[in-house]
């Protein structure tokens, strides 16, 4: 089992759909976990972060972590073209250390 | 008033070669970053410094080597290049008690032909 898995898409969903990103990991010693964003031709950039197991949310966007089933996911409400994209979870150690990219999965958001 | 930015954006150059990336942060960071993205977009950590000291480095071969000249400065310097090094390369710096927030470069493209 690789140690961070996602479904690579494309995802391509209509404006203003609500979207759900998913992402397994196998290391249960992770404990940040990590949601990049990632434009065409671009350098990620930190989304959000969540510490342990629960809910954050910011704005439309929304990650949820669950360590019992080692299973993170990212909901966008109210997506919009701008959020056309590609997102990487990244779970990682104490404050983040050795984290781990995912492969990714490209959203497409069309108007 | 770039965070991080790398030098060159685009590098093409022959089987054999030896070339230098460089990469500049000016945000005050303490620790630093090399990821190679290849063509599937998987994006692996290389090497990271703490405060010009190397504290990973992850497999890869030793035709790559990285130097960091002060904290503000990391470079890449690859010799001998080989077709399969043909990929993005993205610097990246953070705090280091802040390892989750690391911001990235816009990224190197190096073809190798």
């Amino acid at each position: 089992q690789k140690e961070v898995e996602q479904d690579p898409g494309p995802l391509s969903v209509p404006e203003g759909a609500i979207v759900s990103l998913n992402c397994t990991y196998s290391n249960s010693a992770f404990q940040y976990f990590m949601w990049y964003r990632q434009y065409s031709r671009k350098g990620p950039e930190l989304l959000m972060y969540t510490y342990s197991s629960g809910n954050k949310e910011d704005g439309r966007f929304t990650a949820q972590v669950d360590k019992s089933s080692k299973y993170i996911s990212l909901f966008i409400r109210d997506s919009q073209p701008s959020d056309s994209a590609t997102y990487l979870c990244a779970p990682g150690g104490n404050y983040g250390q050795n984290f781990v990219f995912g492969p990714g999965t490209r959203l497409s958001v069309l108007p | 008033d770039t965070a991080v930015s790398q030098t060159p954006k685009y590098l093409v150059t022959q089987m054999g070669n030896d070339k230098s990336i460089k990469c500049e942060q000016n945000l005050g960071h303490d620790t630093m970053y090399w990821y190679k993205q290849d063509s599937k977009k998987f994006l692996k950590i290389m090497f990271s410094y703490n405060n010009k000291e190397l504290i990973i480095n992850e497999t890869v071969p030793n035709r790559f080597s990285p130097k960091s000249p002060d904290k503000a400065h990391l470079n890449l310097h690859i010799n001998s290049l080989e077709l399969g090094d043909s990929a993005v390369y993205f610097c990246a710096s953070s705090h280091p008690g802040e390892t989750y927030e690391q911001y990235f470069g816009p990224g190197t493209r190096l073809t190798v032909t």
